[in-house]
């Protein structure tokens, strides 16, 4: 299968800073990747779609000026979170879709590794 | 996007065949089904997904009845490494594959 690899894998920083996160497809190209947030015990959040080339859509309640996305060339997408408070704590995952022509025309997203964020 | 419904937790013993059914009642002709496995503090893992009738690969298997309302992903013989929590999604086409998560299903596999 595809591989996204994320960079850091864990990160801690001290509140009121700012946070990169990087998002990579390691074996292929992807047009579209997309960003998540999981706390403890909870299911994923889709925060946004990253589009290359263009701005991000962002969810319902996801603030875009704190969660600012690029997605500058179609293997990296970053997620940066800015003014970081403890709340932001969490564990942040992307995806990158990957095309297929079985079935007819279906996208398998294939997801990082995560970045656990501890904000102090 | 079709909501789905899966079981909050499933209890199995090594060796069995386990099987999660999904509801998805208000899924769409342009939508397919996808399924994907979670360990703790890890991305999700893709295995498998399918419109219609049974799809199989190497780690899985989808049935999904001619109604579409729900499907079942089968793992033959699973064992203690199987303990993860498991996710049933439908995407919609040409979306670039956008996920919503539901809870999924937390499965315990004992020795």
């Amino acid at each position: 299968g595809a591989v996204v690899s994320q960079h850091p894998s864990r990160v801690i920083c001290k509140s009121g800073t700012s946070v990169k996160i990087e998002c990579r497809s390691l074996d292929f190209q992807a047009t579209t990747m997309f960003w998540y947030r999981q706390f403890p015990k909870k299911s994923l959040m889709l925060m946004a779609t990253s589009n290359e080339g263009s701005k991000a859509t962002y969810e319902q309640g996801v603030e875009k000026d704190k969660f600012l996305i690029n997605h500058a060339s179609l293997t990296l997408s970053t997620l940066t979170v800015t003014s970081a408070h403890p709340e932001d704590s969490s564990f942040y995952i992307c995806s990158a879709t990957v095309s297929s022509g079985r079935d007819g025309y279906q996208e398998t997203q294939y997801f990082g590794p995560g970045t656990r964020l501890l904000v102090l | 996007l079709a909501k789905t419904t899966q079981p909050i937790s499933m209890d199995s013993y090594e060796g069995q065949e386990v099987n999660i059914t999904c509801s998805h009642n208000n899924i769409a002709t342009n939508d397919y089904i996808t399924w994907y496995q979670q360990f703790p503090s890890q991305g999700p893992r893709f295995i498998i997904q399918g419109y219609k009738t049974k799809v199989t690969n190497e780690v899985a298997s989808l049935f999904i009845p001619a109604d579409r309302k729900s499907s079942t992903l089968s793992l033959p013989r699973v064992s203690l490494s199987d303990t993860a929590v498991y996710y049933c999604l439908v995407v919609r086409y040409n979306q670039g594959g956008k996920l919503i998560f539901g809870q999924g299903t937390e499965l315990s596999v004992k020795p």
